[in-house]
């Protein structure tokens, strides 16, 4: 149980062009996911937290114009990279997490994003 | 705002050895989580074990347990019987009780190389 499906596992793209990555949580409803970055050897940096039907929040230093996130449904969270560039080129996590009590958060296997 | 510290980089055990992965946290809440994240070389992270900052028993899975110190702020990590496919990064992470919000503080993680 509490499967996260993250897609797609790898994209390459030219710097320009928006990306799009979904996040869904297969076999639970998820009122929040979040989205992570992860640079190599380092650790997940949080980008924003996703509540379900409402605006994401973002932490500080993360341009919300450049990763825009919609959480529409209680399974489906998307992060979509606007107008990316080479510097954007990381590993994205997405977690969800069940509602109530003290349940912890499950990933996805992630993204790798290159942007040439 | 919560920190959470893994002093050692990287660390390397013989197989069927046991190995302690150590982590200090530093926060001013009474009431938290604490968990341990593995995350292998095909990079999905996968929870290893959680422990609730109110109970005094350490929680074990399996192969697993940790030493968790709360006057010390400390949570540590025991693997027996290392197994070849133990070899990860690990995460320990902080998250305050849920009702003040969801979100994991992680550490800067610790490689743990398992040798045959």
């Amino acid at each position: 149980g509490a499967v996260v499906s993250q897609h797609p596992s790898r994209v390459i793209c030219k710097s320009g062009t928006s990306v799009k990555i979904e996040c869904r949580s297969l076999d639970f409803q998820a009122t929040t996911m979040f989205w992570y970055r992860q640079f190599p050897k380092q650790s997940l940096m949080l980008m924003a937290t996703s509540n379900e039907g409402s605006k994401a929040t973002y932490e500080q230093g993360v341009e919300k114009d450049k990763f825009l996130i919609n959480h529409a449904s209680l399974t489906l969270s998307t992060l979509t990279v606007t107008s990316a560039h080479p510097e954007d080129s990381s590993f994205y996590i997405c977690s969800a997490r069940q509602t109530g009590g003290n349940q912890p958060q499950h990933f996805g296997d992630g993204t790798r994003l290159s942007i040439l | 705002a919560q920190t959470v510290t893994q002093s050692q980089p990287e660390m390397s055990v013989q197989e069927a050895e046991t190995v302690t992965l150590s982590c200090t946290y530093d926060t001013s809440e009474s009431n938290y989580y604490l968990f341990w994240y593995k995350q292998p070389p095909s990079r999905q992270m996968i929870l290893v074990i959680r422990q609730e900052a109110y109970k005094q028993q350490n929680a074990t899975e399996n192969r697993f347990s940790v030493n968790f110190q709360k006057a010390a702020k400390s949570f540590s990590l025991k693997i027996s019987d290392s197994q070849l496919g133990d070899t990860a990064m690990y995460f320990c992470a902080f998250m305050k009780h849920p009702e003040y919000g969801n979100k994991l503080v992680f550490g800067a993680g610790t490689i743990l190389r398992v040798k045959s």
